[in-house]
């Protein structure tokens, strides 16, 4: 079965650092590109980047780009989001997804997610 | 960067109707790349179709997606009680992004 497995739940204060994961099976990891897609609580999707794990390409969006990093560790089919110092509005949930094929195309398998929270 | 405007907000609807959710685009989305996801409360989201009318492994063909340029459409032929959800529509040019959802409700 394909699937992507993230990381739990983190409660973390505001000025800390974070790095949540994404575990893929059931398939050649390296050869799909894998995202991330945040949610705030009660909003909409936000496209936030991409990454392909074979040779860690990577593509920001505009307004993610700087805020975030999005790496990969093939040898143990695992891709990462980070953060070096939280703000309270980065509480959110955040999506691991699978695209179907090329760099811009579809999210067909996702992760669970992995709420984070920011809280003094 | 292309803004997608989904219509309506809400949309109140039976069991066995049909429904037709819209997705506008700020301009011209490259090769119909234009994907629509269901979402229920707490969860992930799901691909229903792509391309903008290839159904996804696994969705029944009571959904159809269609449209090109700036205009695309999600249609549910006759509707069952699982199909009340947000749905989001989503261009994956360039530079993706996607819209605010719909929010598909029981009448």
């Amino acid at each position: 079965e394909v699937q992507l497995v993230q990381s739990g739940a983190e409660v973390k204060k505001p000025g800390e650092s974070l790095k949540i994961s994404c575990k893929g099976s059931g398939y050649s990891f390296s050869s799909y590109w894998i995202g991330w897609v945040r949610q705030m609580p009660g909003k909409g999707l936000e496209w936030m980047g991409i990454i392909y794990p074979g040779d860690s390409d990577t593509t920001y969006s505009p307004s993610f780009q700087g805020q975030v990093t999005i790496s990969a560790d093939k040898s143990i089919s695992t891709a990462y989001l980070q953060w070096s110092s939280l703000m309270a509005s980065d509480t959110a949930m955040y999506y691991c997804a699978r695209l179907t094929s090329r760099r811009w195309s579809a999210f067909d398998i996702w992760g669970q997610g992995t709420m984070v929270t920011v809280t003094s | 960067e292309i803004v997608l405007t989904q219509s309506p907000g809400t949309l109140s609807l039976s069991p066995g109707e049909r429904a037709t959710l819209s997705c506008r685009a700020s301009q011209s989305v490259s090769s119909g790349y234009l994907a629509w996801y269901q979402q229920k409360p707490g969860q992930p989201p799901r691909l229903l179709v792509y391309g903008p009318s290839s159904r996804a492994t696994g969705i029944p063909d009571t959904f159809s997606g269609s449209g090109s340029g700036t205009d695309f459409t999600l249609t549910i032929s006759r509707l069952e009680p699982e199909d009340f959800a947000v749905y989001y529509c989503q261009q994956y040019g360039s530079s993706p992004s996607f819209g605010q959802g719909t929010r598909l409700e029981i009448k």
